[in-house]
């Protein structure tokens, strides 16, 4: 069964408006979810790591007033796109490292598809 | 900074025959090797992974790693029209830290044919 979730699975937005995404860990405590980002055609584009009571550390190059990170659970992160534009149209992807097997395994969400429009 | 080599394809083979995919590495202290399959906007899924020297098989799936070489595949035998997909190799360093980041490489594109 899934082991993590997304939601919204899809979203459609004007520009300005800021969109929140959750990700769940629906079978284990997570400490460290990571948040992808992936153009059409291109590679996943690892933006942050959200780790559980602390900040999030972001990869260079992501704004991290623009993607907020809150990770308040050990089971819930969510990530918010402020004043979306649209160029910030994407698919998002949340990742859980697991303990099903060794603890750098980590476990894709099925994704968030922004469109700003 | 690590790098991780994968020759993008696509790669055609026909029903039933065996795929295999190959994917390079930089970082030499590598410790964790991955093999994801991502189907046409969707979410990658983990197939594989492999953490020693030698083969690792699961069902039709075998990974192949080389740490000598710096080398790591994956073979699909009796490959069927569902593998279709892209497969992503990924690896991590040693546990801790940012070492638990995932780096990807650009994917292969297969698709097997009916």
């Amino acid at each position: 069964g899934a082991v993590v979730s997304q939601h919204p699975s899809r979203v459609i937005c004007k520009s300005g408006t800021s969109v929140k995404i959750e990700c769940r860990s629906l079978d284990f405590q997570a400490t460290t979810m990571f948040w992808y980002r992936q153009f059409p055609k291109k590679s996943l584009m690892l933006m942050a790591t959200s780790n559980e009571g602390s900040k999030a550390t972001y990869e260079q190059g992501v704004e991290k007033d623009k993607f907020l990170i809150n990770h308040a659970s050990l089971t819930l992160s969510t990530l918010t796109v402020t004043s979306a534009h649209p160029e910030d149209s994407s698919f998002y992807i949340c990742s859980v490292r697991g303990v099903r097997g060794r603890g750098d395994t980590q476990y894709f969400g099925p994704g968030t598809r922004l469109t700003v429009l | 900074q690590k790098e991780v080599e994968q020759n993008s394809g696509p790669l055609s083979v026909p029903e039933g025959a065996i795929a295999s995919l190959n994917c390079t590495y930089s970082d030499r202290v590598s410790q964790s090797f991955f093999w994801y399959r991502q189907y046409s906007g969707k979410s990658p899924e983990l197939i594989m992974s492999i953490y020693s020297n030698g083969d690792k098989e699961d069902g039709r799936f075998t990974a192949q790693l080389n740490k000598a070489s710096q080398y790591v595949s994956l073979l699909i035998r009796d490959s069927q029209p569902s593998d279709s997909a892209t497969y992503l190799c990924a690896v991590t360093g040693p546990s801790g830290g940012s070492n638990y980041k995932l780096t990807f490489g650009k994917g292969t594109l297969l698709t097997v044919n009916p």
